[in-house]
């Protein structure tokens, strides 16, 4: 069965860096895309980014470019999302999410079970 | 980027009622639309896909409707496990959107 398990919670000071992982596992790893996707306290889900895990590409929401970045490991079937320059704005869960492909219309068929990270000095 | 505006925020109502959520798009997004339900402290699941296609596992109860800007998402008879926020989210262009949510709560 297809399982994303990402890695454990973080606590982190303003003008810092985080990086999170996500590892796949029950279906080929370069076959579909990982989309990461955070939720603020009480706030709506906010789509970030995704990596197309089969040629690297990336796409990223202006709202985080140049302080966001998506890679993968393919060998390790593992994709990592990093946040640069954190201000307490960015507490949030963030959620890694594969999408079903094409004929799933790219929608967000696996998620993992959520990171919370915390900004706080 | 494209908007996507949800109504209601939230709605009250009874176990065997039939709930309508709509989302409307800021432009169309075709078919691009997708719905999903989170639990407090879940991660959110994916229910209806391309508007009208029903995720596999999830019950015959919910169903979607809709195209270009204007979707619909109905569940035919609310059950105690339906109790959640609702979110639409559009892939038809980065970045790729959510609704503000619509949570369902006990009358």
């Amino acid at each position: 069965q297809v399982q994303l398990v990402q890695s454990g919670a973080e606590v982190k000071k303003p003008g810092a860096s985080v990086k999170v992982s996500c590892k796949a596992s029950g279906y080929t790893f370069t076959s579909y895309a990982v989309h990461w996707v955070r939720q603020a306290p009480g706030q709506r889900l906010e789509w970030m980014g995704w990596i197309n895990t089969g040629n690297d590409n990336t796409k990223y929401s202006e709202k985080f470019q140049g302080r966001f970045t998506i890679t993968r490991d393919t060998s390790a079937s593992t994709a990592y999302m990093e946040l640069s320059s954190l201000t307490s704005e960015d507490t949030a869960v963030y959620y890694c999410a594969r999408d079903l492909g094409s004929s799933g219309w790219y929608s967000l068929g696996y998620w993992g079970q959520g990171t919370l990270v915390t900004v706080s000095s | 980027d494209i908007q996507m505006t949800q109504s209601p925020s939230s709605l009250s109502a009874s176990v065997g009622d039939r709930v309508t959520i709509t989302c409307r798009a800021s432009q169309s997004i075709s078919n691009y639309l997708h719905w999903y339900q989170q639990k407090p402290g879940k991660a959110p699941k994916l229910l209806i896909y391309a508007a009208s296609s029903l995720q596999s596992g999830v019950p015959s109860r919910f169903s979607g409707s809709g195209s270009g800007t204007d979707f619909t998402l109905t569940i035919s008879s609310l059950q105690p496990e339906d109790f959640a926020t609702y979110y639409c989210q559009q892939s038809y262009t980065s970045p790729r959107t959510f609704g503000q949510g619509t949570k369902v709560e006990i009358k």
